[in-house]
């Protein structure tokens, strides 16, 4: 299982450009890789989720190398709302096509008027 | 939108009482799984389940057990509840197949006593 690391915590003015790097050494071919976004007392959100090179939807970028052994997720013009924590993981496919998904601990992004 | 329910969201039990903490979906997704969160630590898999009567243990299974006995309901279970399981437990579940992603649950804050 792909191990992910991630900066524990990061702080942003409002309206500034956030990126968020993790690191996946060992990820494996098969591998996709997940952003997640978590707020106080709920349950994690689903984000963005890429294989390679860039992906972007209404609410964030991901951009992956070639070698796929980091990723950035790219938050763009953050506000207050965005304060939260961020988990990137890497999915396990094992034969049987199910997938387990582990978390790290994630990085806290703490968004400053 | 999917929905993914815990049936409590707080519970407060005694030490080495049994206990159960219940799940369910209404999406009709074959994979669910159970985690704990604690503080410094991120999210822990405990275990999962990748169809109706299967289960295979996470990262931290010990203390715990688990029944899936119908495809929209997973329950995670405390045989004898001890104070190191205080934690919030959160609950997830994914269409089986590559790069899914997990809809989690509000979560439910045990403490044990």
């Amino acid at each position: 299982l792909a191990k992910t690391t991630q900066p524990i915590s990061m702080d942003s003015y409002e309206g500034q450009e956030v990126n968020i790097t993790c690191s996946h050494n060992n990820i494996a071919t098969n591998d996709y890789i997940t952003w997640y976004q978590q707020f106080p007392s709920q349950g994690p959100r689903f984000i963005i989720q890429g294989y390679k090179t860039k992906v972007t939807n209404e609410v964030a970028s991901l951009f992956i190398p070639a070698d796929r052994k980091s990723s950035t997720l790219s938050l763009p013009r953050v506000s207050l709302s965005d304060t939260a924590v961020y988990y990137c993981l890497v999915g396990d496919l094992p034969r049987g096509g199910y997938q387990k998904v582990t978390f790290g601990t994630g990085t806290k992004l703490q968004v400053i008027p | 939108d999917v929905k993914v329910t815990q049936s409590s969201r707080y519970l407060v039990k005694r030490t080495g009482e049994k206990v159960f903490l219940e799940c369910v979906q209404d999406m009709d997704h074959e994979n669910m799984f159970w985690y704990r969160q604690d503080p410094g630590l991120g999210l822990r898999l405990i275990y999962f389940s990748y169809d109706v009567k299967m289960k295979e243990k996470g990262d931290i299974p010990e203390g715990y057990s688990v029944s899936r006995e119908k495809k929209e309901r997973f329950s995670l279970i405390l045989e004898s509840a001890s104070t190191n399981q205080t934690s919030m437990y959160l609950c997830a579940s994914s269409l089986r197949g590559v790069g899914t992603e997990a809809f989690f649950g509000q979560g439910t804050r045990l403490t044990v006593v």
